[in-house]
C-alpha cells in the first residue's frame, strides 16, 4: 500500500540553524501539507500546497517557514532560523483529488521529531 | 472559524468494555468534513474514518461505531468491546470543503486519550 514518508525521523539542531524537513508524498496525490504537533498537545495545521503554491497558510507559519516542492517527488519544509519552541513533532501529509472532484483521504507520514537545543 | 473540542483528555476502561469518545465542533459552514485518527503510542497518525456533512448515516466498522448528529454538532467514536490494542490518544476532526468539494485544512481536537486495562 502507498504510503507517505518523511526523513528524518528524529532530527536535533541548534538554536538559530537552518532545518529542512522532507516528505515524500503518495505518488499520485495532488494536495499536501505540513502539520506540527508539539508534545503532548494537538496537531496544529501549519500550510497547504497544491499546484506548485501555497493555497492556505496558519498564523503559525511566519517568515522563518517555506515550502517547496523540489521536484515531481519531494515536498519539503524549511525552517530558516530554529528556535526552542520549533521542537515538535512535524507530519507530512497529502490527498488525492477523485475524479470530477470531491474530497479525498488524507494520508499523514510517520512525522519528524524535531529537538531544538 | 472552526474548532473541535473533545472535552474528556483521558478515558480508563477494563478490557473488553465499551468506550465512547465524545467529539463537539464548531464551523460556520454548510458543507464540512469530520474524521477521526487514532495516534498510537509510536506517534503516527491513523486515519480512521472521514464522513461528510451531508451524510449523518451512522456507520459501523467491527468494533467501531460513529455517531453522528448534526443537530447537536456531534460526532461520538464508540469502541466495542476494548482491547488493549486501542489505547492510544484519539483526535477528532473538522475540514471545512472547498468549491471543488475537497478540503484543506484539517482542525483537530485536543485528543482524548484511552487507556485500556488488562
Amino acid at each position: 500500500e502507498p504510503e507517505v514518508t518523511q526523513t528524518p525521523s528524529h532530527q536535533v539542531t541548534q538554536m538559530g540553524q537552518e532545518v529542512i524537513l522532507r516528505c515524500v508524498p503518495i505518488s499520485n496525490h495532488l494536495y499536501f501539507y505540513w502539520y506540527r504537533q508539539i508534545l503532548g498537545q494537538k496537531v496544529e495545521f501549519l500550510v497547504s500546497f497544491y499546484n506548485n503554491e501555497i493555497s492556505e497558510k496558519s498564523e503559525i507559519f511566519d517568515d522563518q517557514f517555506s515550502v517547496e516542492r523540489p521536484d515531481g517527488s519531494n515536498f519539503t519544509l524549511k525552517i530558516r532560523s530554529t528556535k526552542l519552541e520549533d521542537s515538535a513533532m512535524y507530519f507530512c501529509a497529502s490527498r488525492y483529488s477523485p475524479v470530477g472532484g470531491g474530497a479525498g483521504e488524507q494520508y499523514f507520514g510517520p512525522g519528524t521529531r524535531l529537538t531544538v537545543t | 472559524a472552526q474548532k473541535v473540542t473533545q472535552a474528556q483528555t483521558e478515558i480508563s476502561v477494563v478490557e473488553k468494555e465499551d468506550v465512547t469518545l465524545d467529539c463537539v465542533y464548531e464551523t460556520r459552514d454548510t458543507t464540512y468534513y469530520l474524521f477521526w485518527y487514532k495516534q498510537p503510542p509510536s506517534g503516527e497518525l491513523v486515519f480512521l474514518i472521514r464522513r461528510n456533512s451531508f451524510d449523518e448515516q451512522n456507520e459501523i466498522s467491527g468494533r467501531y461505531s460513529w455517531n453522528f448528529q448534526k443537530s447537536t454538532s456531534s460526532f461520538n467514536f464508540t469502541i466495542t468491546a476494548s482491547q488493549v490494542v486501542d489505547s492510544a490518544v484519539y483526535f477528532c476532526a473538522l475540514s471545512e470543503a472547498i468549491y471543488s468539494g475537497g478540503y484543506q485544512k484539517v482542525t483537530f481536537g485536543t485528543g482524548t486519550k484511552l487507556q485500556v486495562i488488562p
